[in-house]
């Protein structure tokens, strides 16, 4: 079983569409959780930090679920901009050891 | 955000030529810097951990007398890439994080494009 697993998609959705990812994490001791965004052919980019009681950022909200070892993201009210690959990531006590998903692919249509 | 430069954004070299690559936390101290390494259409894999000061901790497959890396500052760290070989053509990209981040997020740089020849 892989640390961290994604929706392998890739999710391919109209302009104003909601959509959810969602991402496993296979250890109990991890502590922290992000959502990152990378767009082709550049770096990843911090999106948000998923907190215990979960978090909304405009359109974007994330969920953990600690007993479960799920985290999610909701991404309403799809644009165009949202298009890219969204990598689920993990990292222990300490930061010391962070484990990337593979990341889900999203395609936005106009 | 904080924000991580990298230098250089691509370079090609010939088979057997050293490439260093820097990566530069420009408005806060890294304590920590990571090396990932991104084939297509892959996702990034860690290659190597530094911490200011001490020796890199490297992921399992990852040679380290071929990846040299050098953490020699909280602003600096270095990546050298010995004797490339074409299959070391990939896309190279350091993040950095600060102990003084409660979350311990990683900020990323634009990473390297390396093309051995």
């Amino acid at each position: 079983r892989k640390e961290v697993e994604q929706d392998p998609g890739p999710f391919n959705v109209p302009e104003g569409a909601t959509v959810a990812f969602n991402c496993t994490y296979s250890n109990s001791a991890s502590q922290s959780f992000f959502w990152y965004r990378q767009d082709c052919r550049k770096e990843p980019k911090l999106l948000m930090s998923v907190y215990s009681s979960g978090n909304e950022d405009g359109r974007f909200t994330a969920q953990l679920n600690r007993a479960s070892q799920y985290i999610s993201l909701l991404i309403r009210d799809s644009k165009l901009s949202d298009s890219a690959t969204y990598l689920c990531v993990v990292t222990d006590t300490g930061g010391f050891k962070t484990i990337f998903g593979a990341g889900t692919r999203l395609f936005v249509k106009a | 955000g904080a924000v991580v430069s990298q230098h250089p954004s691509w370079v090609i070299c010939k088979s057997g030529t050293s490439v260093k690559i820097e990566c530069r936390s420009l408005d806060f101290q890294a304590t920590t810097m990571f090396w990932y390494r991104q084939f297509p259409k892959q996702s990034l894999m860690l290659m190597a951990t530094s911490n200011e000061g001490s020796k890199a901790t490297y992921e399992q497959g990852v040679e380290k007398d071929k990846f040299l890396i050098n953490h020699a500052s909280l602003t600096l760290s270095t990546l050298t890439v010995t004797s490339a070989h074409p299959e070391d053509s990939s896309f190279y990209i350091c993040s950095a994080s600060s102990d003084s981040s409660f979350y311990n997020e990683q900020f990323f740089g634009p990473g390297t494009r390396l093309t051995v020849l």
